[in-house]
């Protein structure tokens, strides 16, 4: 079964340090898509960064990239010059089904809680 | 368009009581879903919609549980005869048809439901 996996619970880091957020996943399709949502103490999923399988290049948006082990299964988010306001839960989820399939959900990780520290 | 909107923001009552939450999406978005979040956890997928038709529905959605989506518009979850385990934050989200950064989910701010 398709199954998303974040072993860090929680980590601190210094503002304007990078950051890596790990994030392994188990899928038998060879089609899936990769996202990470950040959610902060106010409670909304906001979206930050999407890497599709066959994409050969990793997936940058601003201070956020995504590196992605496809042979490891492995899609960790990376911050770079981490902000005070990065603070907040950090979850990665998983597309999984084929294109056309019945089934377009995606399924998420129970999610790491990063402190930034002045 | 200001993104998805949910309805109510919290929601408390007494167990067996039935409840209702509203969902409007981004209005060209064709797709809808529920998740469940309980405290700590990430969401857990209940429903989705494409269009007016429920494509799939999650084991963790019991027959007390109904989902609708009139017109592909708006959709609504209820939940019939609560019960305290159904406490946690019913988050809807709904996105674009298609593959890539499409697919992304926008959500909406969630109901908070607390049976007591």
């Amino acid at each position: 079964a398709q199954k998303i996996t974040q072993t860090q619970p929680g980590m601190f880091v210094q503002e304007k340090e990078a950051v890596t957020l790990d994030c392994t996943y188990d899928t038998s399709d060879q089609s899936y898509g990769l996202f990470w949502y950040k959610q902060p103490s106010s409670g909304e999923m906001i979206f930050l960064i999407y890497q599709g399988s066959y994409d050969e290049q990793n997936a940058t948006e601003g201070r956020y990239s995504l590196n992605f082990q496809k042979a490891r299964k492995s899609a960790n988010l990376v911050i770079s010059a981490s902000q005070l306001g990065d603070s907040a839960m950090y979850f990665c989820a998983m597309r999984e089904g084929r294109y056309g399939g019945a089934t377009n959900k995606l399924i998420f990780g129970t999610g790491t809680l990063l402190a930034v520290q002045p | 368009d200001t993104g998805v909107s949910q309805d109510p923001r919290h929601k408390i009552t007494k167990r067996g009581q039935n409840v209702t939450f509203r969902c409007d999406p981004i209005s060209e978005h064709n797709r809808l879903y529920w998740y469940r979040q309980t405290l700590g956890q990430g969401p857990e997928f209940l429903t989705y919609f494409q269009n007016e038709a429920q494509l799939e529905k999650s084991r963790l959605l019991s027959d007390r549980f109904s989902a609708e989506r009139p017109k592909g518009s708006f959709s609504t979850l209820e939940i019939q005869r609560t019960e305290q385990g159904d406490s946690a934050m019913y988050l809807c989200a709904s996105s674009l048809d298609g593959r890539g950064t499409n697919e992304k989910l926008f959500f909406g701010s969630g109901t908070q439901l607390s049976v007591l």
